[in-house]
């Protein structure tokens, strides 16, 4: 069976430092990525989703970059944090052609 | 463009009631529709979908919803909550034929079950 897992699992930065949220699937190649966000008492915000090896594509213009270096681990960074970024960021992943997202654990990041 | 509409924020219920989550959507093309759950500081689960077929999907954890086309609904009933069932609660909807993560979110249901 496929697992998702994310870490760490809370993060609490000051403003202008980096970071790096990292996400691995197991039990499938090739998956699609995906990072989200989820502001408090909203839905979810699609930030990024890759369909392959270095290939990302963003949905909003934002302060955060992902990155793609290995088929199945997907990295969430920063080079200086703002207090906007604070919230629960979650990756997710789907099969190549598939019609649901699977979802892993979340990240609570803090931002102070 | 889709949308999605989570009539309710929040729904209080005592266990063993029924209880029913609403949820409209805006799409002017055929859509997949989807019913996630969140337990407090975790991820999002499946509770149950609709891609074609059968208008009326069952879920886990008793759950089912009616995909309503006329009326652009896709509610969550469940006919006896317990205690357990209290979690937040998210209907999405994605286009079909674009990327499974092109979904877009409600903002959401708080279920707070009450003994």
């Amino acid at each position: 069976s496929q697992t998702i897992h994310q870490w760490p699992a809370t993060l609490v930065q000051p403003v202008g430092s980096p970071l790096s949220l990292e996400c691995t699937v197991e039990g499938t190649s090739n998956p699609n990525l995906y990072w989200y966000r989820q502001a408090a008492g909203r839905g979810l915000q699609l930030l990024f989703y890759s369909v392959g090896i270095g290939q990302i594509s963003s949905e909003v213009p934002q302060n955060l970059s992902a990155s793609r270096p290995q088929d199945r681990q997907f990295i969430l960074s920063s080079k200086k944090l703002l207090l906007s970024d604070s919230g629960f960021y979650l990756c997710a992943w789907s099969w190549v052609s598939g019609n649901t997202i699977y979802f892993g654990e979340g990240s609570w990041l803090t931002v102070v | 463009a889709q949308s999605v509409t989570q009539l309710d924020s929040q729904v209080p219920v005592f266990e063993e009631a029924p209880v029913e989550l609403r949820c409209n959507y805006s799409s002017s093309v055929s859509v997949y529709l989807f019913w996630y759950v969140q337990y407090p500081n975790q991820g999002l689960q499946l509770l149950l979908k609709y891609l074609s077929g059968s208008t009326l999907v069952k879920g886990i954890n008793g759950f089912e919803a009616e995909f309503n086309k006329s009326q652009t609904s896709f509610h969550l009933r469940k006919p006896s909550v317990h205690i357990s069932d209290t979690a937040e609660y998210f209907c999405a909807v994605r286009e079909i034929n674009t990327n499974a993560g092109k979904s877009t979110f409600g903002d959401g249901t708080t279920l707070t079950v009450k003994p």
